[in-house]
C-alpha cells in the first residue's frame, strides 16, 4: 500500500498565482514528520519545508507553507506568488520508523510536476 | 550556506565495472544516507550510516553495495559489479541528528550513474 500519495502527476499555475500540491499519507505511528522537496530539471533535491506530527502550527518557509490536516492525514504544500523558477518536480516524503529498531528513514511519494506559466 | 557535495555529477560505466560515488556531507552532521532515484520514479532509501557503521539498509542494498567513511569528510558508495538496473541518480544526504529528532535532512545534487 502507498505510504505517500501524490494524486496530481502534473499541475499548471499562472505566474504570481498560488498553487496547492496535494499529499496524503498513511501511517499508524504517532510520531512522524513530513517533508517537501523540490527537484528542478537539473536533478538536485532541494529541501523546502518540514512539519512534525506534534507541531500544532502549520509550517511556513517564505513562500512555502504546509497545510497540515492530521485527522485527514494530509500535508499539502502551498506555494504563494508562483515564479517561473518554481517549475519543477515536487516530492512529499514522510519520516517514519524504518524497521522498528529505532531507525527512521524517508518514504517518498511519486511526485507532482509543477509548470508555471508566464 | 553549508551543503552536501557529490562527485562525480555523471558517470558512465560498463556493466560489471566497479563504481565509487563520493559525497562530502555537511561538516557538523553525524548521520549520512544514500538514496537513489531511477529515472522517472520515486526516491528510494538505500542505506544510513552513523558512528562509522551502517545503521540501516534497504533490500536494494545487497552485497554489491558498500559504504565507507574513509576519512573525516568523505562518505562513499561503492557498487562492486554494476548492472544495467543500477542506472539511476544516487543522492547522498546528511543530517545533524537522528531523523527521529530533526526535520532537517539535506540532499546533495546527485550523481547520475549510467550503466551500459
Amino acid at each position: 500500500a502507498q505510504k505517500i500519495t501524490q494524486t496530481q502527476p502534473g499541475m499548471f499555475v499562472q505566474e504570481k498565482e498560488a498553487v496547492t500540491l496535494d499529499c496524503t499519507y498513511d501511517t499508524s505511528d504517532q510520531s512522524y514528520g513530513l517533508f517537501w522537496y523540490k527537484q528542478p530539471s537539473s536533478g538536485e533535491m532541494i529541501f523546502l519545508i518540514y512539519q512534525g506530527s506534534y507541531d500544532e502550527q502549520n509550517a511556513t518557509e517564505g513562500r512555502y507553507s504546509l497545510n497540515f490536516q492530521k485527522a485527514r492525514k494530509s500535508a499539502n504544500l502551498v506555494i504563494s506568488a508562483s515564479q517561473l523558477g518554481d517549475s519543477a518536480m515536487y516530492f512529499c516524503a514522510m519520516r517514519e520508523p524504518y524497521s522498528g529498531a529505532g531507525s527512521y528513514q524517508l518514504t517518498f511519494g511519486k511526485g507532482t510536476k509543477l509548470s508555471v506559466i508566464p | 550556506e553549508p551543503e552536501v557535495t557529490q562527485t562525480p555529477s555523471h558517470q558512465v560505466t560498463q556493466m560489471g565495472q566497479e563504481v565509487i560515488l563520493r559525497c562530502v556531507p555537511i561538516s557538523n552532521h553525524l548521520y549520512f544516507y544514500w538514496y537513489r532515484q531511477i529515472l522517472g520514479q520515486k526516491v528510494e532509501f538505500l542505506v544510513s550510516f552513523y558512528n562509522n557503521e551502517i545503521s540501516e539498509k534497504s533490500e536494494i542494498f545487497d552485497d554489491q553495495f558498500s559504504v565507507e567513511r574513509p576519512d573525516g569528510s568523505n562518505f562513499t558508495l561503492k557498487i562492486r559489479s554494476t548492472k544495467l538496473e543500477d542506472s539511476a541518480m544516487y543522492f547522498c544526504a546528511s543530517s545533524e541528528a537522528n531523523l527521529a529528532d530533526t526535520g532537517e535532512l539535506f540532499f546533495g545534487e546527485g550523481s547520475r550513474l549510467t550503466v551500459l
